[in-house]
């Protein structure tokens, strides 16, 4: 079991530019989260995929943002025309999503600082 | 809406010292899940612990102890005889259930510095 993993694990940006993160779930998970953490707060939730099927979208992604899982496996993020505000971690997270609230286990993150 | 509240920003003991860390939550769900995440200065954050609110018991589980009280809306955690490796910062979040299930409300952490 590889666990979760993210890709990059760090991005610089100059703003204005668009950014794209990858995840990787562990094999066989059928969720997929992504959370954005910034400094001193918890993570707050941004979408999440069951499969190949985006669920739900909170209103902290606005429409610069966009998540996809094609295949249901791995999953990537989009920032388009990163804003300073957009500088935080971005967490990725997967769950077996077949019953109840199963425990969801989290990558590394990818830490994006905008400048 | 849900709502996590830790008002505890940061908390400092010196080993074997035993700590709590308090944890509220607000929810107008009948039911829904509390979980508590550790993480470390590494950044990854680590499951602890789930509990659903049908079940009102206690865990243990080594140096660890988790009270839920529903009456208080409380999910208090326990550290017994603290470690330098302890050190860390703890999130208490809370789920709901049915289509959304898995969808975590973060608390904003508390910063755990365990001094040998």
């Amino acid at each position: 079991d590889t666990g979760v993993s993210q890709d990059p694990r760090h991005k610089i940006t100059k703003r204005g530019q668009n950014v794209t993160f990858r995840c990787d779930p562990i094999s066989e998970h059928n969720r997929l989260y992504w959370y954005r953490q910034t400094l001193g707060q918890g993570p707050e939730f941004l979408t999440y995929f069951q499969n190949e099927a985006q669920l739900e979208k909170s209103r902290l992604l606005s429409d610069r943002f966009s998540a996809e899982r094609p295949k249901g496996s791995f999953s990537t993020l989009e920032i388009q025309r990163t804003e300073q505000g957009d500088s935080a971690m971005y967490l990725c997270a997967s769950s077996l999503g077949l019953t109840g609230v199963d425990e969801q286990y989290f990558g590394p993150g990818t830490r994006l600082t905008v400048t | 809406a849900q709502k996590v509240t830790q008002a505890q920003t940061e908390i400092s003991v010196v080993e074997k010292e035993d700590v709590t860390l308090d944890c509220v939550y607000e929810t107008r769900d009948t039911t829904y899940y509390l979980f508590w995440y550790k993480q470390p200065p590494s950044g990854e954050l680590v499951f602890l612990i789930r509990r659903n609110s049908f079940d009102e018991q206690n865990e243990i589980s080594g140096r660890y102890s988790w009270n839920f009280q529903k009456s208080t809306s409380s999910f208090n955690f326990t550290i017994t005889a603290s470690q330098v490796v302890d050190s860390a910062v703890y999130f208490c979040a809370l789920s709901p259930l049915g289509t959304s299930y898995g969808k975590l409300t973060f608390g904003q952490g508390t910063i755990l510095t365990v001094h040998p």
